[in-house]
């Protein structure tokens, strides 16, 4: 099993500009979350969803909007990158509601310029 | 007050020595407790979990959690290079969504040969 895999790993944009960034779990997990870490302040998370077809909102959506079309995957959209979108991007996959080993991708560093 | 706080450190111990790491939280509703280590440009691992107050030992690894104090304590023995990393606390509430997930800032770790 490839895990969370998140695609590119690095991104620089500028202002104004837009990107997908990919996630992708071959673990057959129903939960997906995205979060972001800014340096001391921890992860924050952005959307998660309960399945294909199931979004919500989580602490941080602002700028942002997800889908899930499938279990495997969990893009987030960025429409109108702003510097302060610059930070380090993390998804995460869990099998169920009570299930508390989140498996995290890579990472994707994204700077706004 | 944040729902979790933990020391950032940065904490530089020699090899071999015990290294105790800590986290408070305010939020008593908090029923699963988690300790996730990440690597220099990493995505966070998780090291262990536990749901009830008390010890829980992993190798070198033992987790503490004190419910009527809001306080967690992850302990490395006999520390190694290798386990030089941020170490992330995190808790977790389950709701009608599913488990809604809090992670501290993280403390950063060197361990001196």
């Amino acid at each position: 099993n490839a895990g969370v895999t998140q695609t590119p790993k690095f991104r620089i944009l500028k202002i104004g500009q837009s990107m997908t960034l990919q996630c992708a779990q071959d673990m057959n997990h129903n939960y997906m979350y995205w979060y972001r870490q800014d340096p001391g302040m921890g992860l924050k998370l952005i959307y998660y969803s309960v399945g294909a077809g199931i979004t919500d909102k989580g602490e941080v959506p602002n700028g942002y909007n997800v889908s899930r079309s499938t279990t495997e995957d969990f893009p987030l959209r960025l429409e109108l990158a702003a510097p302060s979108q610059t930070s380090v991007y993390f998804c995460a996959s869990s099998y169920s509601a009570g299930g508390n080993e989140q498996y995290f991708g890579p990472g994707t560093r994204l700077t706004v310029t | 007050q944040k729902e979790v706080e933990q020391d950032p450190g940065p904490l530089s111990v020699p090899e071999g020595a015990i290294v105790s790491l800590n986290c408070t939280y305010s939020n008593s509703a908090f029923q699963y407790f988690m300790w996730y280590r990440q690597y220099s440009r990493k995505g966070p691992e998780l090291l262990m979990y536990t749901y009830s107050s008390g010890n829980k030992e992993d190798g070198r690894f033992t987790a503490q959690v004190d419910k009527s104090s809001k306080y967690i304590s992850l302990f490395i023995r006999d520390s190694q290079p290798s386990d030089s990393a941020t170490y992330l606390c995190a808790m977790s509430v389950l709701l009608d969504t599913g488990n809604q997930f809090y992670f501290g800032t993280g403390t950063s770790l060197t361990v001196i040969p």
